[in-house]
């Protein structure tokens, strides 16, 4: 069965350094990946999906994310963290077959940007 | 955000209280998803629609009853719910159920929903 793990609950990082998010994920076939963020009281947004071409992702706001599939790992990363990227970030595995649609959402990772 | 819509965006009900969600995408999608996003659990799949035809019912209570007239609104209509059904619930859109590998759902800010 497929899974997927955000390994922090919460991260707190100064605004103008690196973020980094980390996802592990497991599968018996090459899985398509996501990147979701939610800001308080919105929906989810995409910030960028891998899907078996380039394995380094760029999304928005300067978001970005690599797929290495000997560490099984899609980490979610940025240089430079701004205040507005206070969010909870949620890491999504997509159906590995044909003829199934469910996502499987990771717990997610609060991220926190002190001033 | 105008891609996918919800109403109403808070909803404080009573446990003998009938409500209804409403969710509308103007995306032109095919398939639409109920979620429920509680505090501290990964959030949950609660229904699919296809076509306006329900694929998925994942275990859920018959207090929660959805409704799928078209391909561009879907309903969540509630009645005698427990206290521990309040959570924010999520609407969801995407272009082909079946292409879920590769197809973006898009989510709308959901409704709040607190059950006294």
């Amino acid at each position: 069965a497929q899974s997927v793990t955000q390994l922090d609950s919460h991260v707190s990082v100064s605004e103008g350094t690196p973020v980094l998010l980390r996802c592990n994920y497991s599968s018996s076939y090459s899985p398509s990946l996501f990147w979701y963020v939610q800001h308080p009281n919105k929906g989810l947004q995409l910030l960028l999906k891998y899907t078996s071409a380039a394995t380094l992702v760029k999304g928005i706001n300067g978001f970005e994310a690599e797929f290495k599939k000997s560490e099984t790992s899609f980490h979610l990363t940025k240089p430079s963290a701004h205040m507005s990227d206070a969010a909870e970030y949620f890491c999504v595995v997509s159906p590995f077959r044909s003829g199934t649609y469910k996502y499987i959402f990771g717990t997610g990772t609060r991220l926190k940007v002190l001033a | 955000e105008t891609g996918v819509t919800q109403t109403p965006r808070h909803l404080v009900m009573g446990m003998t209280n009938k409500k209804s969600l409403k969710c509308e995408q103007h995306l032109g999608h095919n398939a639409m998803y109920w979620y429920k996003q509680s505090a501290k659990k990964p959030l949950e799949l609660m229904f699919v629609y296809n076509f306006k035809e329900q694929t998925e019912n994942n275990s859920v209570p018959s207090r929660f009853s959805p409704e799928c007239p078209n391909s561009s609104h879907l309903f969540l209509h509630l009645h005698t719910l427990q206290p521990e059904d309040s959570a924010l619930y999520l609407c969801a859109s995407s272009q082909e159920l079946y292409r879920a590998r590769t197809d973006t759902q898009y989510f709308g800010p959901g409704t709040r929903l607190t059950v006294l």
